[in-house]
């Protein structure tokens, strides 16, 4: 059968239900936070960005809450729709310096949403 | 132009063979980024370039050998490959560490 790594964690909602998906780093030098999209087939999208002198940043449907002391991001969607069906990837840069361009990716929920 | 672009979308070689992926973009961005993912996996980071030198290998084969002939363009060489390498290749740039990297839509790769 298959093996538990190859799962991604799921996360499935209604249309028009809000989505909240987690993220945990392990960094605590990480000082920049991004969430992307990923459709099946295609290149990670950029959703909305945080920095670790910010707790909470807003966008257009989609809200991201960092909480340094325990080291978790998570992404809010409100009002899901069809098309917010992917997977959901935060990424973190680990701060070192300017010049720093170390961006890594956590594991991934894919969602679906329901019509 | 908010594109990354990669070349070939789709690339099948044997393991005797030596190809190329190619990157570019027009953003002005001095970051460079080579990711590899396998399926229902993170993108996982192989080398960034940051002012068209190599300041990140995470550990990467001698296999894989990438270049950066100008801060448009990002290439990356393949030499005798592993059944194992087959993956979506992906390249991504960003202007600073604290701005959104853009990724190209990756180049499909299957070893043969």
């Amino acid at each position: 059968g298959e093996s538990v790594g190859l799962h991604l964690p799921t996360l499935s909602v209604q249309e028009g239900d809000n989505s909240i998906i987690n993220c945990a780093y392990s960094n605590s030098a990480s000082d920049y936070f991004i969430w992307y999209k990923q459709e099946s087939g295609k290149g990670p999208q950029f959703i909305i960005d945080i920095r670790s002198n910010m707790d909470k940043r807003q966008g257009q449907r989609v809200t991201v809450l960092l909480n340094k002391t325990v080291k978790h991001l998570s992404l809010q969607i409100a009002a899901t729709q069809p098309g917010d069906s992917a997977v959901y990837f935060c990424a973190e840069n680990i701060g070192s310096g300017g010049s720093n361009y170390k961006l890594t990716f956590g594991k991934g929920t894919l969602l679906t949403v329901n019509p | 132009d908010t594109e990354v672009t990669q070349t070939p979308k789709h690339l099948v070689m044997g393991m005797t063979n030596k190809k190329s992926l190619k990157c570019e973009q027009h953003m002005g961005h001095r970051a460079m980024y080579w990711y590899k993912q396998k399926a229902k996996k993170p993108p996982e980071l192989m080398f960034v370039y940051s002012y068209e030198k190599l300041s990140i290998n995470e550990s990467v084969p001698s296999r894989f050998s990438p270049e950066c002939p100008n801060s448009s363009l990002l290439n990356l060489h393949l030499h005798a490959l592993q059944p194992e390498d087959s993956a979506l290749y992906l390249c991504a740039s960003s202007h600073t560490r604290y701005t959104e990297a853009f990724f190209g839509q990756g180049t499909r790769l299957t070893v043969v």
